[in-house]
């Protein structure tokens, strides 16, 4: 059955370092998306991308964050200067289209120090 | 933002009895999934509803989105150990906001042999 798989599972980098979240999305699905999730707290949505460029981001999505499909199967999250408030799990999804059925990759827990 | 409240936040229950979770909103959604977590790893989709007052079952599980699309329930009949985790509904904005997820923080349901 076809999943979204995400790397690494564990990143631990300093607070200033820049990192890279890499994401493979089902094949054949067109939307592909960011959450992450704070220890303890709810799922939170950061971007959605669609044709090569951001359909929508959140707030907490600002200038430190970009996202991109460098190739046709890959989909990534760079964070620029990462901050300590932004440990948390890192969560791809994909789907086909928009109405639902969002596939959920197996997270990257990112730990800055 | 559109909010998402589930209830209750914790279940504890024996094996072979029924429960429902409840998820609920002011909000309207253009759809509605429910996703089982385990520790550490990705939501993995349950179930997706679209239209208002659709019902969809899953063996043992019994999923409703209201006649309203703002709230949801999930139903569990005869529930076994295997049943336990975290369920999280998410609603699926409207408009500007189609494609983007908002969690609720989840019910976690143990159920005891």
């Amino acid at each position: 059955e076809p999943e979204v798989t995400q790397t690494p599972s564990h990143q631990v980098t300093q607070m200033g370092q820049e990192v890279i979240l890499r994401c493979v999305p089902i094949s054949n699905h067109l939307y592909f998306y960011w959450y992450r999730q704070i220890l303890g707290q709810k799922v939170e949505f950061l971007v959605s991308f669609y044709n090569n460029e951001i359909s929508e981001k959140s707030e907490i999505f600002d200038d430190q964050f970009s996202v991109e499909r460098p190739d046709g199967s890959n989909f990534t999250l760079k964070i620029r200067s990462t901050k300590l408030e932004d440990s948390a799990m890192y969560f791809c999804a994909s789907s086909y289209g928009t109405g639902g059925e969002q596939y959920f990759g197996p997270g990257t827990r990112l730990t800055v120090t | 933002t559109q909010l998402l409240e589930q209830s209750p936040q914790f279940l504890s229950i024996q094996e072979g009895e029924n429960l429902t979770v409840y998820c609920n909103s002011s909000s309207v959604f253009s759809s509605l999934q429910w996703y089982r977590q385990e520790p550490g790893e990705g939501p993995v989709l349950l179930v997706t509803v679209v239209t208002g007052g659709e019902v969809k079952k899953l063996k043992r599980l019994t999923f409703q989105f209201g006649d309203a699309r703002k709230d949801s329930s999930l139903h569990i009949t005869a529930a076994q150990p295997g049943d336990t985790g975290l369920y999280l509904c998410a609603g699926e904005g409207r408009g500007s906001t189609l494609g983007r997820l908002y969690f609720g923080r989840g019910t976690q349901l143990t159920v005891w042999p």
